[in-house]
C-alpha cells in the first residue's frame, strides 16, 4: 500500500507550458506539503495545507498554485513553466505540522 | 527562517566503520528530526528527538541533542553499503508551523 503517491514520476515539457502534479495520501493525515528539491539537493518548502486550508505559502512565484480538493489530495499546478522550475517536487503529509512527515517518491520536472 | 545545517557536507567511509553527522540550528525547538534520502527517492523519517530528550536509539542509529549548543548528531554504527544516502536534519520554522530541512550530508559507504 502506497502511503503518499505522486503522479507523474517524470515530467518533461517545454517552456511556457502549463502542467499539474497530483498527490494523494492514504494515511488520514491532516497536513500536506509541497517541497522543491534543487540540483544541490536543497529541499525547500513551498506550500503547506492543513485540513484543506493554506497554512504556509513561502516565497514562490504566483505561477505555482496548489489546490486541495479534500484532505487526502494536494495538487500543484504550474503555469508558464520556466527553465528554473526544473527540479524534483516532493509531496509529503503529516498528522500535525511539526510531526513526522511521510514523503512521496517525487516528480522530476524538466523544462526544456 | 531557521534552518538546520548539517556537517560535513559529504562523508566517505568503509563498511563496518561508524559514521557521524552533525546538525546545528539557530533558535529554540520543540523537536528535531532526521531523515534519509536514497538516490532518486523521497525522504524517509529516521528519528524524532524532543527538546527534553538528550539521546535516542533506533537499531544502529543513535541521535543526540544538545539544546545548550543548539546541535544534534546522528551516529550510524557498523555502517553498510545500504546506508549510502543523504541524511537531513529538520527543525521548526520560527512560526512553528513547518519543518525546515538542512542541506544534508551525503554518506558513501564502500564495501
Amino acid at each position: 500500500d502506497t502511503a503518499v503517491s505522486q503522479t507523474p514520476k517524470y515530467l518533461v515539457t517545454q517552456m511556457g507550458n502549463d502542467k499539474s502534479i497530483k498527490c494523494e495520501q492514504n494515511l488520514g493525515h491532516d497536513t500536506m506539503y509541497w517541497y522543491k528539491q534543487d540540483s544541490k539537493k536543497f529541499l525547500k518548502i513551498m506550500f503547506s495545507y492543513n485540513n484543506k486550508e493554506l497554512i504556509i505559502n513561502e516565497t514562490v512565484p504566483n505561477r505555482f498554485s496548489p489546490k486541495s480538493p479534500d484532505k487526502a489530495h494536494l495538487n500543484l499546478h504550474i503555469n508558464s513553466l520556466e527553465l528554473g522550475d526544473s527540479a524534483v517536487y516532493f509531496c509529503a503529509s503529516s498528522q500535525g505540522a511539526l510531526q513526522t512527515q511521510y514523503f512521496g517518491p517525487g516528480t522530476r520536472l524538466t523544462v526544456l | 527562517s531557521q534552518q538546520g545545517e548539517e556537517d560535513p557536507q559529504a562523508l566517505s567511509i568503509q563498511e563496518g566503520e561508524n559514521a557521524t553527522m552533525n546538525c546545528s540550528y539557530k533558535t529554540s525547538i520543540n523537536n528535531l528530526q532526521w531523515y534519509r534520502q536514497n538516490s532518486g527517492r523521497g525522504l524517509v523519517h529516521l528519528i524524532l528527538i524532543r527538546s527534553n530528550e538528550r539521546e535516542k536509539h533506533s537499531g544502529r542509529l543513535r541521535v543526540t541533542l544538545d539544546t545548550s549548543k543548539k546541535s544534534s548528531s546522528l551516529l550510524i554504527t557498523a555502517s553498510r553499503a545500504a546506508d549510502t544516502a543523504s541524511y537531513f536534519c529538520a527543525t521548526e520554522a520560527q512560526a512553528g508551523t513547518a519543518l525546515i530541512f538542512g542541506k544534508g550530508t551525503t554518506l558513501s559507504v564502500s564495501s
